[in-house]
């Protein structure tokens, strides 16, 4: 139990495009998800935190319209790079996590995103 | 300032040995502690949890306690093998924060 999958896993866009990577929590309801970076022998960065239906809680520094979020659903979550740009260029991972604040959060495999 | 410092970036440990990673915090009060485990171009695994009144916790080869008064986690592999090779991350929470605090990392090498 607990699966969360992310798509695509790798994507490579051209600078200035917009890339939306998805995020299921495939057999359990996410009642909050959440978007990191993670830079090469890096830890993980937390951008933000969405709860089903409400608007994201972007960390400081992260700018909320670059880094769009929506969590239409309590089973899905979408982060939107837009005008993607080199820097932009990381490892995108998302994790779930149900309804107690005490369960634990569940990573998806993660998104490597080249901008050329 | 709040820290949580992994004892080592890397450490390599002959295999069958026993490995220990260490996670230190500073600032911090958790309710729990977390380990996950990272291999190269994924994401994290979740390995175990053990909770401020729990002093250790056990799973299969995996072993961690837990001290608040040292605010200190210790991660144990017995009987290591190759196949343990990979990032160990630990992870706690803040209270008033929905989201798991996690430190740098130990990249630990099992050597056959």
């Amino acid at each position: 139990g607990a699966v969360v999958s992310q798509h695509p896993s790798w994507v490579i866009c051209k600078s200035g495009t917009s890339v939306k990577i998805e995020c299921r929590s495939l057999d359990f309801q996410a009642t909050t998800m959440f978007w990191y970076r993670q830079f090469p022998k890096q830890s993980l960065m937390l951008m933000a935190t969405s709860n089903e239906g409400s608007k994201a809680t972007y960390e400081q520094g992260v700018e909320k319209d670059k880094f769009l979020i929506n969590h239409a659903s309590l089973t899905l979550s979408t982060l939107t790079v837009t005008s993607a740009h080199p820097e932009d260029s990381s490892f995108y991972i998302c994790s779930a996590r149900g309804s107690s604040r005490q369960e634990t959060q569940y990573f998806g495999p993660g998104t490597r995103l080249l901008v050329l | 300032s709040q820290k949580i410092e992994q004892n080592s970036e890397a450490l390599n440990i002959q295999e069958g040995k026993t490995a220990t990673l260490t996670c230190n915090y500073t600032n911090y009060s958790p309710a729990y502690l977390q380990w996950y485990r990272q291999d190269p171009g994924r994401g994290p695994v979740f390995l175990l949890l053990i909770r401020e009144n729990e002093k250790e916790k056990r799973k299969e080869r995996l072993k961690v306690t837990f001290d608040t008064t040292l605010k200190q986690s210790l991660f144990h592999i017995t009987a290591s093998q190759p196949a343990d090779s990979a990032t160990y991350l630990c992870a706690l929470d803040k209270t008033g924060a929905n989201n798991l605090f996690f430190g740098t990392g130990t990249r630990l090498t099992v050597i056959p």
